[in-house]
């Protein structure tokens, strides 16, 4: 059985720093690309991040560029969020899932509060 | 990037009527992917590469388009439809619709 299961999430005040991140079991996980992706609460969903399977590639959408860092482990089948510099509008909770074409797994969510 | 936009943005539908959720997309598209999602839930994929029902998903539902518009249809609501799906486009950046709301009348 495919899961994904996110940790790290909680309380953080505006500008600090946040790591997220995602065990993943049930499938050959160096075989994947990962994603991130988040919902702020009673929005939909958006994309935040991807790295490629074997982490050589790395995509951001452009309001977290240069905040954000995906990055994985493949020893442990782990995906990671490194989130700096959080700001009030990042209050979400967040997905990682994988992607084969599209998003196929996907984990139960975390949610992360950027507040004072 | 590519902008999705769903309509309707909320609808409600009767046990046993067709329902037709639209994603138009501002520029070309080679697939569509559409997601379900219920309260408190994480999103379920529903149909991807624009037609092909994911696994478990009943064959009331199905998917079509082409281009810049596509569309998700079930044939004979039933009330487990109700939810909200969301479109999604496979180029890079990624991005979602805004979800339609789907709720049973």
């Amino acid at each position: 059985e495919v899961q994904l299961v996110e940790s790290g999430g909680g309380l953080v005040q505006p500008g600090r720093s946040m790591k997220l991140s995602c065990a993943a079991s049930g499938f050959t996980f160096n075989n994947y690309d990962m994603a991130w992706v988040c919902q702020a609460p009673k929005k939909g969903l958006e994309w935040v991040a991807t790295i490629s399977y074997d982490g050589s590639s790395t995509y951001y959408r452009d309001s977290v560029k240069g905040r954000f860092t995906i990055s994985r482990d493949n020893a442990k089948s782990t995906l990671y969020l490194q989130m700096d510099s959080l700001r009030s509008e990042d209050t979400a909770t967040y997905y990682c899932a994988s992607l084969w074409g599209y998003f196929d797994y996907w984990g139960q969510g975390v949610m992360v509060t950027v507040s004072s | 990037e590519i902008v999705l936009t769903q309509s309707p943005t909320t609808m409600t539908a009767s046990p046993g009527e067709k329902v037709t959720i639209t994603c138009r997309a501002s520029s070309s598209v080679s697939y569509m992917h559409w997601y379900q999602q219920k309260p408190g839930a994480s999103p379920k994929p529903w149909i991807y590469e624009t037609s092909k029902l994911a696994s478990g998903v009943p064959d009331r539902f199905s998917g079509s388009g082409s281009g810049t518009s596509y569309s998700l249809t079930i044939n004979n609501m039933e009330a487990e439809d109700a939810a909200t799906y969301y479109c999604q486009q496979w180029n890079y950046p990624w991005t979602f619709g805004g979800g339609t709301k789907l709720e049973l009348k």
